[in-house]
């Protein structure tokens, strides 16, 4: 089992709808998350972080936590083709170690 | 501007020749981590350091090195590359281990 597992892509919605992102992980000792967004031969950028159960919004953008679940996702409101990315899960534990999931790319089509 | 910045973009060698990536920071962050990203495997944390003279590995440490001489620098080392090693390399730096990272542009790694 991999440590971090997102949604096996890609993801396509139209534009203007909400798209659903979501990661678990299996490491208990994990205390922040994040999420980045890579558009392609670029570096990762941060979305959302979130340390703390239960919903964050930024904007268009919604993160959730669940630790009982072992659980984060990531909604983006009113899609827009601009949002079209891999958006990457990230776990990180207090003493620093950082893993990352495989990545969905999302596809918003006008 | 709040950077993180990676020499070289792009480099080609060969098997077996010595070689380092550069990693500067100019955040004054306490936390540096390099990363490999192969298609379809997301990003792999090699070593991580948490301050100067503290490194620890990642998930794949295998052939290569770092040092943390100075909070700023964090340098990857490959000591004797190998054609696996080929791969898009990432810096990163952030406040400290639980916080957002900060990402260089990356370097293109090619190993024949």
């Amino acid at each position: 089992q991999k440590e971090v597992e997102q949604n096996s892509g890609p993801l396509s919605v139209p534009e203007g709808a909400i798209a659903s992102l979501n990661c678990t992980y299996s490491d208990r000792g994990s205390q922040s998350f994040f999420w980045y967004r890579q558009y392609s031969g670029k570096s990762p950028e941060l979305i959302m972080f979130i340390y703390s159960n239960g919903d964050k919004e930024d904007g268009r953008f919604t993160a959730q936590l669940n630790k009982a679940s072992q659980y984060v996702s990531l909604l983006i409101r009113d899609s827009q083709p601009s949002d079209s990315a891999t958006y990457l899960c990230a776990v990180n534990t207090n003493a620093g170690k950082s893993t990352f999931g495989d990545g969905t790319t999302l596809t918003v089509k006008p | 501007e709040a950077q993180v910045t990676q020499n070289p973009r792009y480099l080609i060698t060969v098997t077996g020749k010595k070689l380092t990536v550069t990693c500067s920071q100019n955040m004054n962050h306490e936390y540096m981590s390099w990363y490999r990203q192969d298609p379809g495997l997301g990003l792999r944390q090699i070593y991580y350091s948490m301050n100067v003279e503290v490194t620890d590995k990642g998930d794949v440490p295998e052939g290569y090195k770092v040092s943390r001489k100075e909070k700023r620098n964090f340098p990857l080392i490959l000591e004797s590359p190998s054609p696996n090693q080929t791969s898009l390399y990432f810096c990163a730096s952030s406040v400290g281990g639980y916080s957002e990272a900060f990402f260089g542009q990356g370097t293109r790694l090619t190993v024949v």
